[in-house]
């Protein structure tokens, strides 16, 4: 069964610094599909970024961007010139390339921004 | 163009009675999944809908049913409520045809007491 593990219960980053949130996933297959959601207060799910596991290169999305180390299984977030909007839950989550699919999600981590 | 949908946000009801949550799928999406977040977790999948058949479903008893229309938005029932069944309901909506886009809604938060 394929697991998601985020080892990060909580981070703290310095606004406009940087910050890498980690997480390690456990699968058998070759054909995946990998995910950063972020969840506010409010509670609403939304996608910073994903990354398809046969791309070889790490995905970017303005000031996020991951390093997706696939022979690793690790698959690890970065966050630049860090703002106090970023403070939020951040999973990673995890889903098998077939059409449809679930998404397997970490524990979280918690981020908090400190102007 | 409207995200997905959820209702009703918040509602509370009493151990042993039935509930029914709605969610409406981003518009274009054919596939609807249920999650289910407890406080300090991440969301579990519950199960997914396609074509009106439910198509994989998670580790949840069968007091967990679902439903979804021919417009593609889908509801939650859960019946014989319990205490633990207290949660965060997401819903979130995809392609079939894409498996890498999906989207969610703001939840339905459920107490029981």
């Amino acid at each position: 069964a394929q697991t998601v593990t985020q080892s990060q219960p909580e981070m703290s980053v310095q606004e406009a610094e940087t910050v890498t949130l980690s997480c390690t996933y456990d699968t058998s297959e070759s054909d995946y599909y990998l995910f950063w959601y972020k969840q506010p207060p409010s509670r609403q799910m939304i996608l910073v970024i994903r990354q398809e596991a046969y791309k070889q290169q790490n995905a970017t999305e303005n000031r996020f961007s991951v390093n997706f180390q696939k022979a690793a299984k690790s698959f690890s977030l970065k966050i630049s010139d860090s703002q106090l909007g970023d403070a939020a839950m951040y999973f990673c989550a995890y889903k098998r390339g077939n059409q449809g699919g679930k998404l397997i999600f970490g524990q979280g981590t918690e981020l908090s921004v400190k102007p | 163009d409207a995200g997905v949908t959820q209702s009703p946000t918040h509602l509370i009801k009493t151990r042993g009675q039935q509930v029914t949550l709605r969610c409406s799928p981003k518009s274009g999406h054919d596939t609807v999944s249920w999650y289910q977040q407890a406080l300090g977790q991440g969301p579990q999948f519950i199960f997914q809908y396609y074509e009106e058949e439910e198509r994989q479903r998670g580790n949840f008893p069968d007091r967990f049913s679902g439903h979804q229309f021919p417009n593609y938005s889908s509801e939650l029932n859960v019946n014989a409520l319990l205490l633990g069944d207290s949660a965060l309901y997401l819903c979130a909506s995809s392609i079939r045809a894409l498996g890498n886009t999906i989207y969610f809604g703001e939840g339905s938060w459920l107490t029981v007491v």
